[in-house]
C-alpha cells in the first residue's frame, strides 16, 4: 500500500527564516506528487504537481523539488501569511486520480 | 463564484440519525470525490465518480452511500450515524480521470464538519 510521511509535524519559524518541509513516499508507481496548502476551516488549496525526479516548481516564496523517494517544499524568507498546514499527496496508477495524502506539516510564521 | 460548494458547512446530529451532505461544482469537471479528514488532519478518499459513474469505492461502511445525479453534483448520504463518523468531509473535483487532468490538481470545497453526539 502506498505511504506518505511528512516531517516535521509542526514547524515554527521567525519571519524571514527559511526552512524546508519533507515528504517521503513509498508507491508502486508514481503518477504525480502533489503539494497543497490548507488554512483553518478551509479545504486544501492546490500548489504544485511534480512528476519526475529532478523536477522543480516555484510559486512566490515556495519551491518544490522531487527525488525518487521524497519531495521538499522550501520556504524562502517566509511571512506570517504563509502560516498554514502543508499537505503532500501521491497519485497512484490506474483510473480515478486517487490521491494518498500525508498528515501534513503545520507551519507557523511569527513576526 | 464558488467553484466547489458544499452544504451544510456544519452538521451536528445524534447517533442513529440519517443525514445528507450536498456538493456542487461549476468548473465543468468530469470527476468528483468525497474525502474524509479526521481529527489529526489525515485526508482519506472515500468515493470517486466520473461523469456520474462510480469509479473508486474505498473500504467504507455500507451506511455511506454516494449519489451523483449529474456530473456537477455529488451527494453523500449517511445512515445510522455513529460517533466515529465525526470528521470533516470534503468534496473535490478534477477535470478528468486521465493523466492530463492531474496537472491542476483537485479543487476542494470548504468542507462539512460533522459532529455526532
Amino acid at each position: 500500500e502506498d505511504q506518505v510521511t511528512q516531517s516535521p509535524e509542526a514547524l515554527r519559524l521567525q519571519e524571514g527564516e527559511s526552512s524546508s518541509l519533507n515528504c517521503s513516499y513509498t508507491v508502486s508507481g508514481l503518477r504525480g506528487l502533489f503539494w497543497y496548502r490548507q488554512d483553518p476551516g478551509k479545504g486544501p488549496e492546490f500548489l504544485f504537481t511534480l512528476y519526475s525526479a529532478g523536477e522543480e516548481k516555484e510559486k512566490e516564496r515556495l519551491k518544490a523539488t522531487l527525488t525518487k523517494k521524497e519531495s521538499f517544499l522550501h520556504i524562502t524568507a517566509p511571512k506570517p501569511e504563509d502560516s498554514a498546514t502543508y499537505l503532500c499527496a501521491v497519485g497512484e496508477p490506474g483510473g480515478g486520480n486517487k490521491l494518498t495524502f500525508g498528515t501534513g506539516t503545520q507551519l507557523k510564521v511569527e513576526l | 463564484d464558488t467553484a466547489v460548494s458544499q452544504t451544510p458547512k456544519y452538521l451536528v446530529t445524534q447517533m442513529g440519525n440519517d443525514k445528507s451532505i450536498k456538493c456542487e461544482q461549476n468548473l465543468g469537471h468530469d470527476t468528483m470525490y468525497w474525502y474524509k479528514q479526521d481529527s489529526k488532519k489525515f485526508l482519506k478518499i472515500m468515493f470517486s465518480y466520473n461523469n456520474k459513474e462510480l469509479i473508486i469505492n474505498e473500504t467504507v461502511p455500507n451506511r455511506f452511500s454516494p449519489k451523483s445525479p449529474d456530473k456537477a453534483h455529488l451527494n453523500l448520504h449517511i445512515n445510522s450515524l455513529e460517533l466515529g463518523d465525526s470528521a470533516v468531509y470534503f468534496c473535490a473535483s478534477t477535470q478528468q480521470a486521465g493523466d492530463r487532468g492531474r496537472e491542476s490538481g483537485y479543487t476542494f470545497g470548504s468542507g462539512t464538519r460533522l459532529t455526532v453526539v
